[in-house]
């Protein structure tokens, strides 16, 4: 089964309104968990690392206003697009390494700005 | 930080066939290499992994090679099956609650 699980696979929203993802450590405690953005044909981008309990820290040319996270338990981290525009259509991954520091992978979230 | 190079972008073998795929890293602290397929709209599939304590690993028709020296890395693929036929990604990364970094990806095709 999924190690990493992630909530909702697909969203399409209006442009202007928020759009929240949820990525879950099903097997392990996850005190840090990593959001990954794909545009097509591309690689996966690291965003922003989720810190349990802290400020996440955000890659460069990453907004951090307009890209919410959240990891308020060790299991959850949440990713909150506000604000949603086209240019945000994209596919979004979260990931979390086992304590033997294999990397997990959600679902991934396919979301769609009209 | 780290940057993973991956090369080719894209590549296309004959079923039967051996692919390979390479990877360098800049990173001299990095000491987990793990390769990912990647299928249409799916999340990335783990398929072998390597740690900088070896230097090859095998899962039946699947070797990763490592060189620390060098630093770079790289995915064999034998008796290649149209199945086989996916993105590749390779990563690199310290251990613990570090990111992988990705390399941008090898498309490949087996050709039946």
């Amino acid at each position: 089964g999924a190690v990493v699980s992630q909530h909702p696979s697909r969203v399409i929203c209006k442009s202007g309104t928020s759009v929240k993802i949820e990525c879950r450590s099903l097997d392990f405690q996850a005190t840090t968990m990593f959001w990954y953005r794909q545009f097509p044909k591309k690689s996966l981008m690291l965003m922003a690392t989720s810190n349990e309990g802290s400020k996440a820290t955000y890659e460069q040319g990453v907004e951090k206003d307009k890209f919410l996270i959240n990891h308020a338990s060790l299991t959850l981290s949440t990713l909150t697009v506000t604000s949603a525009h086209p240019e945000d259509s994209s596919f979004y991954i979260c990931s979390a390494r086992s304590p033997g520091g294999e990397a997990f992978f959600g679902q991934g979230t396919r979301l769609t700005v009209v | 930080g780290e940057n993973v190079e991956q090369h080719p972008s894209t590549l296309s073998v004959q079923e039967g066939d051996s692919a390979v795929i390479k990877c360098t890293y800049s990173d001299s602290a990095s000491n987990y290499f793990p390769w990912y397929k990647q299928e249409l709209g799916k999340r990335p599939q783990l398929i072998i992994d390597i740690r900088s304590n070896v230097g090859e690993k095998k899962d039946q028709r699947i070797a990763v090679t490592l060189n620390k020296t060098a630093k770079h890395f790289s995915l064999h693929i034998t008796e290649t099956q149209p199945e086989d036929s996916a993105v590749y990604f390779c990563a690199a990364s310290n251990q613990g609650n570090t990111p992988l970094v990705f390399g941008k990806g090898t498309r490949l095709s087996v050709i039946a």
